[in-house]
Formats: structure tokens, sequence, C-alpha cells
């Protein structure tokens, strides 16, 4: 079945980058974008940006421009997201989810803490 | 950007029709998907393209849209469906959830 794996929670300081890994199973990795969504702790869902894993090519949320770079390595099938700068309102869960939001990885979680 | 609006909270008896709204220009022009969330856990696709329902998700979960407002709803809602519901649209490069409506049935 098509399933999207998550690299382990993250604990990391003000300032540090933090880099998170999907791992694609059960589907051609090239054939779909991946699109990454973060969630703090009782907050809503906000989208980052998205990745095309056969070209390379990125689409970042404004917000993130600068702060946010996404990556792959086809031989792996494994997404990549990488946030820099981090602050402490940057402690949320990380999720991939596959193009059309289908599925979603178990998610990610990231403290940002001093 | 845009945004996508949706109630905060919708509360219903066990067997009784949900019904959860998303407004928002985009609507107009774009499709909209919508998401279940129970705590702890990812959130799982329960509408796409407005109407459309993936396989598996219960028939009783169902999808309808309106000039700027789209709405999802549950008839008959069971106890097990409580749970945290988003809409999300995209245009040109940017996509956007709405800020989530926490159902309880109850």
């Amino acid at each position: 079945q098509v399933q999207l794996v998550q690299s382990g929670a993250e604990v990391k300081k003000p300032g540090a980058s933090v880099k998170v890994s999907c791992k694609a199973s059960g589907y051609t990795f090239t054939s779909y974008d991946i699109n990454w969504v973060r969630q703090a702790t009782g907050q809503g869902l906000e989208w980052m940006g998205w990745m095309n894993p056969n070209s390379g090519n990125t689409g970042y949320a404004q917000k993130f421009q600068g702060r946010v770079t996404m990556t792959r390595n086809t031989s792996i099938s494994t997404a990549y997201m990488e946030l820099s700068s981090l602050r402490s309102e940057d402690t949320a869960v990380y999720y991939c989810a596959r193009e059309e939001f289908d599925p979603w990885g178990q998610g990610t979680l990231v403290t940002v803490s001093s | 950007s845009y945004e996508l609006t949706q109630p905060s909270s919708v509360s219903v008896s066990p067997g009784q029709t949900a019904r959860i709204t998303c407004s928002g220009d985009v609507l107009a022009k774009k499709y909209a998907r919508w998401f279940q969330q129970k705590p702890g856990q990812a959130p799982v696709l329960v509408i796409y393209k407005d109407s459309e329902r993936p396989s598996g998700i219960p028939e009783r979960f169902s999808g309808s849209s309106s000039g700027t407002t789209v709405t999802l709803t549950i008839s008959g809602a069971q106890v097990e469906d409580e749970a945290d519901y988003y809409c999300y649209s995209a245009a040109d490069n940017n996509r956007v959830f709405g800020g989530g409506t926490k159902l309880t049935v109850l």
C-alpha cells in the first residue's frame, strides 16, 4: 500500500536547522509531488510548500521563503524538508503528504527550545 | 494570498446530520478538499473535488459546493466522527487550509 514514513522527533536550539525525511513506498516516487504541512500544538494546518521529485522543482509558501529547502534522493525514494534559523514558534508537528494530500506521513515533532 | 473561513465548532447528537461550511473567494474557481483529523493522528482525506469520496470513506460523508462556499455533510453522524475537519484549496502556487472545525458528537 502507499505509505509515507517520516523520521523521528527532533529537539533543536534557536537558530539551528532541522532536516526531516519522508520515505515513500508502494508507488513510483517520481510520479507525484510531495507537500509539507506543519501544525503547532492545538493549532490548524499550515501548508509550507511542495516539491516535484522528478524534476526537483519546488514552490514555497511566502511565509517560509528563504528559510525552507525541499530536496529529494530518488535512489531511496525519500523527500527532505530543511528549515533553518529555527525559533520557538517553529515548534510543531511536520507532515509530508503525497500530491493530492493522500496519504500523509505520520508526522515528526520538532521542538525548538533553549 | 487568500483565506478559507470555517466555523470553529459544530455540535450534533449521534444520528443527526452535521454540516460544516467553508467559505472563500477561491472556491468559486477551484475545487476543495476536506480532511478529518483525530487527536494524535495525521489528517485523512474524506472528500476531494468538492464532492468525490475516496475509497474506504463511509457513504455518510458527502460534499457540495455553491458559489464561494463548500459544505461537508455527515449524514447520521457517529460518535467516531468526532474530530477536527479542515477544508483546503489551491490557486496558482498558493495552497491554503481553513482554520478547522471541531465536530462534537454527543
